[in-house]
């Protein structure tokens, strides 16, 4: 089955304490991207990949680091969250950018 | 600067008629325009696109218009049911860019 697959699903972690939130497709796509979604705000981008070993800001990247060393793997990482940083987050892939966006489930993370 | 609007953020209609969604944009002439459906807790998932060469786009009972010179799509689903009650997203790429910036949305709640 063709999907986005995010890990966790859901997060609780502490101010400061470095944590990844995985990110996988299986359908072979050149574009990945993180999108951070609050309650008035919508969904804002935070990075995204074009392919691998190239990626670029979104709207809301500061705090936020990402990789794409394999074309099929997009980790978000965070070196040093923030209680602001509270947020449900999205990874999506697609085939190009111009190309309808795939969403993964989302991974509520909780920074006390 | 570039901006999306949705309508309204809620929109209540009852089963059986017609639900009319609307996204404006300003500032900027996007190439395309896609459309999702996010139910609570979930990633979107996409529905339709629509090219600046195309007046109209049907899926079922979906339909998408896109006017360039209003700078606005309408999105309308015909016979509503009370499944199709979720939050509709209207998305657009930036002008000279590959992010696609998605509009806050809009809930509808059909009413049985």
């Amino acid at each position: 089955e063709a999907q986005v697959t995010q890990n966790p699903r859901y997060l609780i972690t502490v101010t400061g304490k470095k944590l990844t939130v995985t990110c996988s497709q299986n359908m072979n796509h050149e574009y990945m991207s993180w999108y951070r979604q609050d309650p008035g705000l919508g969904l804002r981008q935070i990075y995204y990949s074009m392919n691998v070993e190239v990626t670029d800001k979104g709207d809301v990247p500061e705090g936020y680091k990402v990789s794409r060393k394999e074309k099929r793997n997009f980790p978000l990482i965070l070196e040093s969250p923030s209680p602001n940083q509270t947020s449900l987050y999205f990874c999506a892939s697609s085939l190009s950018s111009s190309s309808p966006l795939h969403f993964g489930n989302g991974t509520r993370l909780t920074v006390t | 600067s570039q901006k999306i609007e949705q309508n309204s953020e809620a929109l209540n209609i009852q089963e059986g008629k017609t639900a009319t969604l609307t996204c404006n944009y300003t500032n900027y002439s996007p190439a395309y325009l896609q459309w999702y459906r996010q139910d609570p807790g979930r990633g979107p998932v996409f529905l339709l696109l629509i090219r600046e060469n195309e007046k109209e786009k049907r899926k079922e009972r979906l339909k998408v218009t896109f006017d360039t010179t209003l700078k606005q799509s309408l999105f309308h689903i015909t016979a509503s049911q009370p499944a199709d009650s979720a939050t509709y997203l209207c998305a657009l790429p930036l002008a000279g860019s590959y992010q696609l910036t998605f509009g806050k949305g809009t809930k509808l709640s059909v009413i049985p």
